[in-house]
């Protein structure tokens, strides 16, 4: 299936411990993306990578670094975590850069839990 | 139910009548607007786009409406079904900001069978 994905699905942990996030798309974009989604279903971009190149780097606490090893790929990963870092984080994809607009497609969220 | 607590602007209606959801947007400069459709559980998902120089686009059962006059986007679906209730998010691009979206807050729509 030609989609966005993203592991973990779930992922519960505890206040202070390092976590990672993985996304991978197979649609042939450019350009991912980082985003977080509140309690408030609030949706707010983080980051974005255009051909492994820092793009948007939005009022992100330093203790988020994503990291890209290829174009297909975008990773988040998380420091020290904390009770607010509790949320949904969604990867998205689009095609800038072929002149195919900026539509952004979206993977199906990780659900983090910090306790 | 899922609005409980989530105090989205909220749209209720009968299965088969037509739907209206609502956005405001505040920059002049944006100058694309997207549509997404978020179901319980879900990533959003596109639905519908439509550039600045444009006032209409239709799709399949939905139509977006841009009035940059008063800076106001609206998505109409047609026949609304059980299977349309979701969260319903604008989103806008701002010309110059590297293809950043700002989404809106969300609209809770309920089919009622």
């Amino acid at each position: 299936d030609t989609a966005v994905s993203q592991t973990p699905k779930y992922l519960v942990t505890q206040m202070g411990n390092d976590k990672s996030i993985k996304c991978e798309q197979n649609l042939g974009h450019d350009t991912m993306y980082w985003y977080k989604q509140d309690s408030k279903k609030f949706l707010k971009i983080m980051f974005s990578y255009n051909n492994k190149e820092l793009i948007i780097n939005e009022t992100v606490p330093n203790r988020f670094s994503p990291k890209s090893p290829d174009k297909a790929h975008l990773n988040l990963h998380i420091n020290s975590l904390e009770l607010g870092d509790s949320a949904v984080y969604f990867c998205a994809s689009s095609p800038i850069g072929r002149g195919r607009g900026e539509t952004q497609y979206f993977g199906p969220g990780t659900r983090l839990l910090v306790l | 139910g899922e609005s409980v607590g989530l105090h989205l602007p909220t749209l209720s209606v009968q299965e088969g009548d037509n739907s209206i959801i609502n956005c405001a947007y505040s920059n002049s400069a944006s100058d694309y607007f997207i549509w997404y459709k978020q179901e319980s559980g879900k990533g959003p998902q596109f639905i519908i786009d439509i550039r600045s120089n444009m006032d209409k686009r239709q799709g399949q059962r939905v139509t977006v409406l841009l009035n940059k006059t008063v800076k106001h986007l609206s998505l109409q679906i047609a026949a609304t079904q059980p299977g349309d209730s979701a969260v319903y998010f604008c989103a806008e691009n701002i010309l110059g900001s590297n293809y950043k979206l700002t989404f809106g807050k969300g609209t809770l729509l309920t089919v009622n069978p």
